[in-house]
């Protein structure tokens, strides 16, 4: 599976942007880049995902590069309810339906009031 | 809520022990995948069923199997219980395998004592 590079934390003030970024130099033609999350003490959630356009949700942002090989997820107005670990996932839909997702340790984003 | 049920939320029992934990996905939802998380390994893909099949295997011990049932809840049976099996286990579902976004539930607390 091709692997993500993320920041380990990230600090963000309330009400400010925040750029989560993520290294996947060795994406595939067929990989969606997705974006979970996990709140403290509650399961992941899915955030968004896209393929080679940029992708916009009621919850974020997602700006994938040129050459695919990094995405930036956009938090557009950090709330304190968005800090949380951010998980850069890599999922290739053409794997004959066996899809469980393969989590890295995630970038832990801290909100400061 | 994310409309994936699990139950318990929390189970205490000792080594050698058997447990059942179940889940409940979200109505229409025909996968359902689960997922192991510790301390010390992260989050893990376990295994996924698809409209009562299996459909992909990950880092499952052969102590611990799973299935769905015709109703689409599934059940993960976990044997000859270890310390280091005390983990979070999730239950996540989504519509069908590829790039659908998985929904994930509250998670079973097992603590092995």
């Amino acid at each position: 599976d091709a692997k993500t590079t993320q920041p380990n934390s990230m600090e963000s003030n309330e009400e400010e942007p925040v750029h989560l970024p993520c290294n996947h130099s060795t994406i595939s033609g067929t990989d969606y880049i997705h974006w979970y999350r996990q709140l403290p003490s509650q399961g992941p959630e899915y955030v968004i995902h896209g393929l080679t356009s940029n992708v916009n949700n009621r919850m974020a942002s997602l700006a994938i590069a040129e050459d695919r090989k990094s995405s930036t997820l956009i938090l557009h107005r950090a709330t304190l309810r968005d800090a949380a670990v951010y998980y850069c996932i890599l999922r290739d839909p053409s794997g004959g339906g066996a899809d469980g997702l393969t989590f890295g340790k995630g970038t832990h984003l801290i909100i400061q009031p | 809520d994310s409309g994936v049920t699990q139950t318990p939320k929390h189970l205490i029992t000792a080594t050698g022990q058997r447990v059942t934990l179940r889940c409940s996905p979200r109505s229409g939802d025909l996968s359902v995948y689960w997922y192991q998380q510790s301390l010390d390994q992260g989050l893990q893909f376990l295994i996924q069923y698809y409209n009562g099949e299996e459909r992909a295997k990950g880092n499952i011990l052969e102590r611990f199997s799973a299935q769905q049932f015709p109703d689409l809840h599934s059940e993960l049976n976990l044997s000859s219980l270890e310390l280091g099996d005390s983990a979070l286990y999730f239950c996540a579902s989504s519509v069908a395998p590829g790039t659908y976004e998985q929904y994930f539930g509250p998670g079973t607390r097992l603590t092995v004592t």
